[in-house]
């Protein structure tokens, strides 16, 4: 069974600060990662994709993606009380067609 | 504007009743996805399909069915013999059957009673 893993916080930051979310994966071999975003009752929105070893940025958040150690992370710089949310990671993994496996959601809260 | 819809936003039925909800996108996607979100939980993946007039079960498709007459469209069937139906469907799609980026409808939230 592959399989996503994520803390399911929440994980407090103040605004301003770099928020760190971490995801970890069971299979080594694995395509595409993804962070999607999830405010309460809403759906999933994908903010970020990374295929290769190393960072990858976009605006205010950056994932890096470490294949041999099996783990995905996202950063977002200059935390603001509207990132406050749920994020999902999703993983594709190798021999499984184009279907995402979902971690259960880091809920991030950014504090005044 | 292009995008993926869904209707109802919201649903309540009585237990025993088949219900369908609706999921259309005018993005020219070939992938159409089901998931369903229970509080708490992760995406739990009900069907796919990757072309039209075929579809493959997911990891919890017992007690619901799918179908894919049309590229826009791919609606699912919650039956009464989906045992914890209650939840939070989610519709998405994706470009083409290489490409892993999926994008979500708005989602509908389900209440059996």
């Amino acid at each position: 069974q592959k399989e996503v893993e994520q803390n399911s916080g929440p994980l407090s930051v103040p605004e301003g600060a770099i928020a760190s979310l971490n995801c970890t994966y069971s299979d080594r071999v694995s395509q595409s990662f993804f962070w999607y975003r999830q405010y309460s009752g809403k759906s999933p929105e994908l903010i970020m994709s990374i295929y290769s070893n190393g960072d990858k940025e976009d605006g205010r958040f950056t994932a890096q993606l470490n294949k041999a150690s099996q783990y995905v992370s996202l950063l977002i710089r200059d935390s603001q009380p509207s990132d406050s949310a749920t994020y999902l990671c999703a993983v594709s993994f190798t021999g499984g067609g184009n279907k995402l496996t979902f971690g259960t959601g880091t809920q991030l809260k950014v504090e005044l | 504007d292009g995008g993926i819809t869904q209707s109802p936003k919201y649903l309540f039925r009585k237990e025993g009743q088949n219900v369908t909800l609706s999921c259309e996108q005018n993005l020219n996607h070939d992938a159409m996805y089901w998931y369903r979100q229970d509080p708490g939980q992760g995406l739990r993946l009900i069907y796919y399909s990757q072309i039209v007039n075929d579809f493959q079960k997911g990891d919890i498709a017992e007690g619901y069915s799918v179908s894919r007459e049309k590229k826009e469209s791919f609606p699912l069937t919650v039956t009464s013999a989906q045992k914890n139906p209650t939840a939070f469907y989610l519709c998405a799609s994706s470009w083409e059957a290489g490409v892993a980026e999926q994008y979500f409808g708005p989602g509908t939230r389900l209440t059996v009673t």
